[in-house]
């Protein structure tokens, strides 16, 4: 199946940084995601993204398919920021390691 | 509103209980998936379903079962639960095969196999 992998695994940041984390995968794919895990547990979608770029508010997201990475970029973070995020590829959804964002204020 | 939920959030099992995980999904989603959760391993897919009846194993099989008699419903069994099965267990569904949609997730069963 396909790999893949986040970088960096953990993160630290004071309020107010700007980030950029990174998903490598192992082929090409035209299904990717990036999702934020909570406290809690619970897993929020925040891009649907094959390819090109995408923005939300303070969030961003560039998917180079042809290079097999995708970028997420944080802006002007908040400590609500703070938790794991995740990437997956491919048709049957395969997940990176993910990376650890502490956000202090 | 979108929603996938799941049949318990904290679950307390002894070794060799046949234990059976409950997903249900509402958005007429044709795929859904089952993983475990363990510190520092991310998210491993277990199975994944692309219609009814029909299953494809994931990483790690190994243990475990599925069933889907239904579209909106899929369900994860352990046969003879082990200690290496606690763990957290997440269910997700998709749109399609050949029309690949933003998957959403259920809240997640913290299972526990004493």
């Amino acid at each position: 199946g396909i790999q893949v992998e986040q970088s960096p695994p953990d993160l630290i940041l004071q309020e107010g940084a700007n980030s950029t984390l990174r998903c490598n995968f192992s082929d090409s794919v035209n299904n990717l995601q990036w999702f934020h895990q909570n406290p809690w547990g619970q897993l929020i979608n925040l891009f649907y993204i094959p390819s090109g770029t995408k923005q939300n508010g303070r969030l961003s997201a560039t998917t180079v398919a042809t290079e097999r990475y995708s970028l997420l970029y944080i802006s002007s973070s908040q400590t609500t920021d703070s938790g794991v995020y995740f990437c997956a590829v491919g048709v049957d959804m395969r997940f990176g390691a993910g990376t650890r964002l502490t956000v202090k204020p | 509103d979108v929603k996938v939920t799941q049949s318990s959030r904290y679950l307390v099992k002894r070794t060799g209980e046949k234990v059976f995980l409950e997903c249900v999904q509402d958005m007429d989603h044709e795929n859904m998936f089952w993983y475990r959760q363990d510190p520092g391993l991310g998210l491993r897919l277990i199975y994944f379903s692309y219609d009814v009846k029909m299953k494809e194993k994931g990483d790690i099989p190994e243990g475990y079962s599925v069933s889907r008699e239904k579209k909106e419903r899929f369900s994860l069994i352990l046969e003879s639960a082990s200690t290496n099965q606690t763990s957290m267990y997440l269910c997700a569904s998709t749109g399609g095969p050949f029309s690949y949609n933003e998957q959403f997730f259920g809240p997640g069963t913290r299972l526990t196999v004493l």
